[in-house]
């Protein structure tokens, strides 16, 4: 099992639609987790950062945590065609022995297209 | 605030060759985390430098070392290139008050011939 699963893509939306990314994680201790945004040939960008379970908003984004599913998720409201990119959830792992120092463990990333 | 900027930008080697990556972190970062990132891995953590001190590393060969000065910088060295190490090397800094939020550099893209 990988340390950090995201939905298969690519994911093709209209624009103005919801759309909806999915990452699992393996590790039950992890307290950290985030959303980056990589475009085509550029470094990833964070988006959003969440902590704790629920919902958390920031513009058209909401991230959503679960732990006791140990499930994250990113939606996206009233998608742009500039939000076509790659979004890669990463995770803070528990502090064990000092192994999560300056360490994120990313998801393969999720493909998204909008399409006008 | 200036962002992270990693230099050179683009670089191509042959295999047996050695490069150096240099980065420098957002002003006020302590903590550089390096990663590896290919089309068949994904991104993946090679080390972490707080304060001059290696303090984690990933599971990579030995070929594969850093370092980190006194003003924050660090660099990344790869010894004996081999074909498999051309990828996008992303370095991150992140603040001692924020240590888990990482804010990455535009990345060197080595190509090993």
């Amino acid at each position: 099992q990988k340390e950090v699963e995201q939905n298969s893509g690519p994911l093709s939306v209209p624009e103005g639609a919801i759309a909806s990314l999915n990452c699992t994680y393996s590790d039950r201790g992890s307290q950290s987790f985030f959303w980056y945004r990589q475009y085509s040939g550029k470094s990833p960008e964070l988006i959003m950062s969440i902590y704790s379970n629920g919902d958390k908003e920031d513009g058209r984004f909401t991230a959503q945590l679960n732990k006791a599913s140990q499930y994250v998720s990113l939606l996206i409201r009233d998608s742009q065609p500039s939000d076509s990119a790659t979004y890669l959830c990463a995770v803070k792992g528990s502090w064990a022995g000092g192994t999560s120092y300056g360490k994120l463990t990313f998801g393969q990333g999720t493909i998204l297209t909008v399409h006008p | 605030k200036a962002g992270v900027t990693q230099t050179p930008r683009y670089l191509i080697k042959t295999r047996g060759q050695q490069v150096t990556l240099s980065c420098s972190p957002i002003s006020g970062h302590r903590s550089v985390s390096w990663y590896q990132q290919t089309p068949g891995q994904g991104l993946q953590f090679l080390f972490e430098y707080f304060s001059e001190t290696q303090r984690n590393k990933g599971n990579f060969p030995g070929r594969f070392s850093g370092r980190q000065f006194s003003n924050s910088r660090s660099e990344m060295n790869v010894s004996t290139l081999e074909l498999g190490d051309s990828a996008l090397y992303l370095c991150a800094s992140s603040s001692i008050d924020r240590e888990e939020t990482q804010y990455f550099g535009p990345g060197t893209r080595l190509l090993v011939l």
